[in-house]
């Protein structure tokens, strides 16, 4: 079974501070990582994803993840931080040969003025 | 391009009655996911469908039931409303012809069961 775990459900960060977001999975095959933000009362909007290669990814707006695969994680990072960034964020994975998107509870990110 | 779309934006039932919520995928995607976001919670898997068959289930009941109809758009139907039926109902387009399993997804439905 796929579970993913985000450690902060709360974060706030004064505006141009950097910001990291913390995110675990478990899976006993090969996954996916994707993070996703959203804004109020909208949908899911793509912010990043990993596949293979690298393990640092770049995102839109600034924002990039690093996937460790020791530790399971997929932390993400933002070096400096705007008020137009604070949303929902939700971690996921998704298996290779599945089409299923284990999401998740979110972690709220508020930027302070 | 439009987007994934769905429809209608809001609405409110009341317990024991029956709702249907609607999709219409991306562009050139096949396949529609449909997940539950309760309050607070990150969206859960309902269902998938691809060639007009459900390919994938997820931990629903079958009060939750679906359909796909030759233009790729779908429809999901929730029976028997309870109040915690209450969410965002997401939907994802997806195509089997994308290297990964990237959805896309619409702004939701929001409906409140009283």
């Amino acid at each position: 079974a796929q579970s993913v775990t985000q450690l902060d459900s709360q974060v706030p960060v004064f505006e141009e501070a950097p910001v990291e977001l913390r995110c675990n999975y478990s899976s006993s095959v090969s996954v996916y990582l994707f993070w996703y933000v959203q804004y109020p009362n909208q949908g899911l909007q793509l912010l990043l994803k990993y596949l293979s290669g690298s393990t640092l990814v770049k995102g839109i707006n600034g924002f990039e993840a690093e996937f460790n695969k020791s530790q399971t994680s997929f932390h993400l990072r933002k070096p400096s931080v705007h008020i137009s960034d604070t949303a929902e964020y939700f971690c996921a994975v998704s298996l290779y040969t599945g089409n299923q998107f284990y999401f998740g509870t979110g972690t709220s990110l508020t930027v302070i003025p | 391009d439009a987007g994934v779309t769905q429809s209608p934006t809001h609405l409110i039932k009341t317990r024991g009655q029956q709702v249907t919520l609607r999709c219409s995928p991306k562009s050139g995607h096949d396949t529609v996911s449909w997940y539950q976001q309760a309050l607070g919670q990150g969206p859960q898997f309902i269902f998938q469908y691809y060639e007009e068959e459900e390919r994938q289930r997820g931990n629903f009941p079958d009060r939750f039931s679906g359909h796909q109809f030759p233009n790729y758009s779908s429809e999901l139907n929730v029976n028997a409303l309870l109040l915690g039926d209450s969410a965002l109902y997401l939907c994802a387009s997806s195509t089997p012809q994308s290297s990964y399993n990237e959805q896309f997804f619409g702004p939701g439905t929001r409906l409140t069961v009283l």
